[in-house]
């Protein structure tokens, strides 16, 4: 079962620069997408969410664009700091309440 | 700054026993969940919890599975009888609506059955 795919399982990226994180989904009813980001033995933490009726949302450094006839959605972090580096998940779900179906995950590392 | 704490961090039992993990939700938080992620695989979700019933759960939440509310702050996962690849790393979180709301994390119980 692969419905929310992250290809790249990891991510280097020098500070100040941008860091993208890519994620595709295969199912068309997801209208709801969350990325979230782990830190070794921590919790996930909620970054920034995105609805289908949009195609950007941004918050701070944090951007998400969705691209639905692609079925694809991009995280940008720009500028990417070291404190950036940890493991970023792409989450979908269609409809209410929290069945998301999460990626695999990417680990990022920001370089100094 | 609040925050859904777990406990214990680490647990190891014996194939066949039975488990709690226990989990302290985000005190006006209404919504709970549980959520697992075996040793590198993807974050799976389990159940979720409001007005003390199960409001929605995967096929992983058999009936091994239960969760309970037993009092007003804590949350419990109990697993009846262990097998090995419930071995794990069991996320709780909450939230204070559904819908659009985002959910808040623990930082994980490490299940090891053995």
């Amino acid at each position: 079962d692969q419905q929310v795919k992250q290809n790249s399982p990891s991510l280097s990226v020098q500070e100040g620069r941008i860091s993208i994180l890519n994620c595709d989904y295969t199912n068309s009813m997801f209208d709801y997408f969350l990325w979230y980001k782990k830190y070794p033995a921590e919790g996930p933490t909620f970054l920034i969410s995105i609805s289908s009726i949009k195609d950007k949302n941004e918050d701070g450094r944090f951007t998400v664009f969705l691209n639905k006839s692609a079925k694809h959605l991009s995280l940008h972090i720009v500028p990417s700091q070291p404190g950036d580096s940890a493991v970023y998940f792409c989450a979908a779900r269609f409809g209410y309440g929290q069945n998301f179906v999460f990626g695999p995950g990417t680990r990022l590392s920001v370089l100094p | 700054e609040p925050e859904v704490t777990q406990t214990p961090s680490h647990q190891v039992t014996q194939m066949g026993q039975e488990v709690i993990l226990r989990c302290v939700p985000i005190s006006n938080h209404l919504y709970f969940y549980w959520y697992r992620q075996i040793l590198g695989q993807k974050v799976e979700f389990l159940v979720s919890f409001y007005n003390n019933e199960i409001s929605e759960k995967s096929e992983i939440f058999d009936d091994q599975f239960s969760v309970e509310r037993p009092d007003g702050s804590n949350f419990t996962l109990k697993i009846r009888s262990t097998k090995l690849e419930d071995s794990a790393m069991y996320f709780c979180a909450s939230s204070e609506g559904q819908g659009l709301t985002e959910a808040f994390f623990g930082q994980g119980t490490r299940l090891t059955v053995v």
